[in-house]
């Protein structure tokens, strides 16, 4: 079975401080995504990777970025926690196809900034 | 512009009534299309993938089956624990990673 793990299931910040989401999977898959999903707005792409080192922007990239230092690890970054990030985090993954290829999704990381 | 549109919203159905969900998608070129189960405060958890215009994918009492220009989800005779969010999403014209997600059929099954 497929397993993507998040770091935290639940976490509070402050406002200014720097907040660190971690991801791992275990499929050794090439493309690994983050998400925010927000009530109303739906799931929308904040970074993905497609290969170590590499990175792409998606819809929303203002306020964060991303690390991929290992193939299996992927890390999203939040500078300076605003309130307005508070959201649903949620991390993916998938193989590299020239199709299109499912995404498998981490448990979330519920983020309160105070 | 790639678009991904789900109806309906909701959809309250009494156990063992049994019904459709609809996902229309406007892309060039289909590259597939997936189906999500999501229950609140989780992740999406992925159900089907369909690559051609008549294919079917059961899994228990749901069904999957794939058009020219939309997916349904079929949920034949359904129980309380069948109440999620589904989700549909496309491949992003011209790109091989990238999903496009419909913003999903919440469906409450009542006993």
């Amino acid at each position: 079975d497929v397993k993507v793990t998040q770091s935290s299931r639940y976490l509070v910040k402050r406002t200014g401080e720097k907040v660190f989401l971690e991801c791992v999977q275990d499929m050794d898959h090439e493309n690994m995504f983050w998400y925010r999903q927000d009530p109303g707005l739906g799931l929308r792409l904040i970074y993905f990777s497609y290969d170590v080192k590499m990175k792409e922007k998606g819809d929303i990239p203002e306020g964060y970025s991303v690390s991929r230092e290992k193939k299996e690890r992927f890390s999203l970054i939040l500078e300076s926690a605003s309130t307005n990030q508070t959201s649903m985090y949620l991390c993916a993954s998938s193989f590299r196809r020239t199709s299109g290829s499912e995404q498998y999704f981490g448990p979330g990381t519920r983020l309160t900034v105070t | 512009e790639d678009q991904v549109t789900q109806s309906p919203e909701a959809l309250r159905l009494q156990e063992g009534e049994s019904s459709s969900l609809n996902c229309s998608y406007t892309v060039s070129g289909l590259r597939g299309l997936f189906w999500y189960r999501q229950d609140p405060g989780k992740g999406p958890e992925f159900l089907f993938t369909l690559y051609s215009a008549g294919e079917e994918k059961e899994k228990e009492r749901l069904k999957a089956t794939l058009t020219k220009k939309e997916s349904f989800l079929h949920i034949t005779a359904p129980k309380p624990e069948d109440s999620a969010t589904y989700l549909c999403a496309v491949p992003v014209s011209g790109s091989a990673r990238q999903l496009t997600f419909g913003s999903g059929t919440q469906l409450t099954v009542l006993p």
